[in-house]
C-alpha cells in the first residue's frame, strides 16, 4: 500500500493566482480529512468527508478554499485567489471505520504564495 | 471531546524509556485516548490507542490510569529517530466526532 498520495509536495504560486492540492486516499478508506498547519495555529481540521460527502467544512476560513470529492479515490482542494496568509503545510488523511484504528496521513503540501 | 493536557517538551537519553505523560480529567466513558506522534517535515502518525486497559505494539506501551484521568505512553528505548512532537487526543472513535490536535510534547532524544 503507498499510502496517502498528495500532490505536489512543494508549491510555490503568485498572490491572486488558483491553487490546486491533490489528495488520494487509501483505498478503501470511506473518510478524508484536509488538515492545515502553521506555526501560529498548528495543526487544523479544514473539511472531512465520509463516503465522498461533505459532512463538516466549518474550518474552511474562507469562501476562497473550497474542496471536492468526486470519488472514493480523489479529492482536491482549491484556493481561490491565493494570498501570503494561506501559506502553510497542506495535509490529507484518511480512515475507515471513522478512524478507531487511526488516521493515515500524507506527507502534505507545502504552500508558498508570494 | 475531552481536552487534554500535555507538557510542552521533554528531554530523554539514547537508549532510555521516554515516558510522556497526558491529563485528560474530564474524559467521558466512551472516549478513547489516541496518541500521535509527528516527525519533523512529515505527517502525523499514528501510534497507539486505549480505552482502559494498558495496549502495547510494536511502536510503544500507553498506561491508562484506572480513574483513566490521565495516561502515558512509553516507548521502552527511544533513539534519535524519535525525536518528535507527540500528541495525546481523546475522541469517541467510530464516530463523526473531529480528531482535534493540540500543541503536543516536543521530545528531543539526545545522545
Amino acid at each position: 500500500d503507498a499510502g496517502v498520495i498528495q500532490s505536489p509536495r512543494h508549491e510555490v504560486t503568485e498572490m491572486g493566482q488558483e491553487v490546486t492540492l491533490r489528495c488520494k486516499p487509501i483505498s478503501g478508506h470511506n473518510s478524508l480529512f484536509w488538515y492545515r498547519q502553521t506555526m501560529m495555529r498548528g495543526l487544523e481540521l479544514l473539511i472531512y468527508f465520509n463516503n465522498n460527502v461533505p459532512i463538516d467544512d466549518s474550518g474552511m476560513p474562507e469562501d476562497r478554499f473550497s474542496a471536492k470529492m468526486p470519488n472514493a479515490s480523489f479529492s482536491t482542494l482549491k484556493i481561490q485567489p491565493s494570498e501570503p496568509r494561506d501559506s502553510a503545510v497542506y495535509f490529507c488523511a484518511s480512515t475507515q471505520n471513522w478512524g478507531h484504528y487511526g488516521y493515515t496521513f500524507g506527507s502534505g503540501t507545502r504552500l508558498t504564495v508570494v | 471531546d475531552a481536552k487534554t493536557t500535555q507538557p510542552p517538551s521533554m528531554d530523554c537519553a539514547e537508549g532510555r524509556a521516554a515516558n510522556l505523560p497526558c491529563n485528560h480529567s474530564t474524559i467521558s466513558g466512551n472516549e478513547y485516548v489516541y496518541w500521535y506522534r509527528q516527525i519533523h517535515s512529515q505527517g502525523p502518525q499514528y501510534i497507539i490507542h486505549g480505552l482502559k486497559n494498558n495496549e502495547t505494539n510494536e511502536m510503544a506501551s500507553l498506561i491508562i490510569t484506572e480513574d483513566r484521568k490521565s495516561s502515558t505512553l512509553i516507548l521502552p528505548h527511544a533513539t534519535l529517530r524519535d525525536t518528535a512532537v507527540y500528541y495525546c487526543i481523546v475522541r469517541v472513535p467510530g464516530t463523526a466526532s473531529k480528531l482535534t490536535f493540540g500543541t503536543g510534547t516536543r521530545l528531543q532524544v539526545t545522545l
